[in-house]
């Protein structure tokens, strides 16, 4: 069952702008994951935030994780055409056998030239 | 190496067909993972292995037949499929007890007739 519940579900801006994702999960966590993924192929790992970290940032991406709201948003920065794709966040469970990834149901970004 | 790849890239096959789609990665992981992504949602996960042995099922019917030959390849046979198994099929690796980040294969896209 997906846990995650991501806002807007689609979102279209100028390429030069800013766009801001929004996630939100249900039960406890590790860590929380972005990913990306163009259409129709494999995902791409963004970035990881840890459930005692409140902010962090790799390059053109700002990731927030409140733990209290069970809550998470991703910022790209100064946007490019090349970043239009899907986005997901994704709480990982643990376990001693790999990570169990549960993804939200994603923002699909468009960025026009 | 960081790239996870995964054959054929398209499949075609009919309900009494049986076929099967394979992935292979080289960073040493020792997670395994298939997941099945229907258009416009979240991929879900189907099977996990963990140091060549099948640790998580989530509760996939038995037309979908998980293997792991090795440390580096991953098979799912398919046999009998219904037309509403039609998906992206992705796999991924990780480590099972180091960073969770997980890398996927770009996908076999399935269509059953």
């Amino acid at each position: 069952s997906q846990q995650g519940e991501e806002d807007p579900q689609a979102l279209s801006i100028q390429e030069g702008e800013n766009a801001t994702m929004n996630c939100s999960y249900k039960t406890s966590i590790n860590n929380l994951q972005w990913y990306r993924q163009n259409s129709g192929r494999g995902l791409v790992h963004l970035i990881l935030i840890r459930s005692n970290e409140r902010e962090k940032h790799s390059g053109r991406l700002r990731v927030t994780l409140d733990t209290s709201k069970k809550s998470s948003s991703l910022l790209i920065t100064a946007s490019r055409a090349a970043d239009t794709a899907s986005y997901f966040c994704a709480t990982d469970a643990r376990e001693t056998s790999g990570s169990r990834l549960t993804f939200g149901e994603g923002t699909q970004l468009t960025v026009n030239p | 190496d960081t790239e996870v790849t995964q054959t054929p890239k398209h499949l075609v096959m009919g309900m009494t067909n049986k076929k099967s789609l394979k992935c292979e990665q080289h960073m040493g992981h020792r997670a395994m993972y298939w997941y099945k992504q229907k258009a416009k949602k979240p991929p879900e996960l189907m099977f996990v292995y963990s140091y060549e042995k099948l640790s998580i099922n989530e509760s996939v019917p038995s037309r979908f037949s998980p293997e792991c030959p090795n440390s580096s390849l991953l098979n799912l046979h398919l046999h009998a499929l219904q037309p509403e198994d039609s998906a992206l099929y992705l796999c991924a690796s990780s480590q099972p007890l180091g960073p969770p980040e997980q890398y996927f294969g770009p996908g076999t896209r399935l269509t059953v007739t």
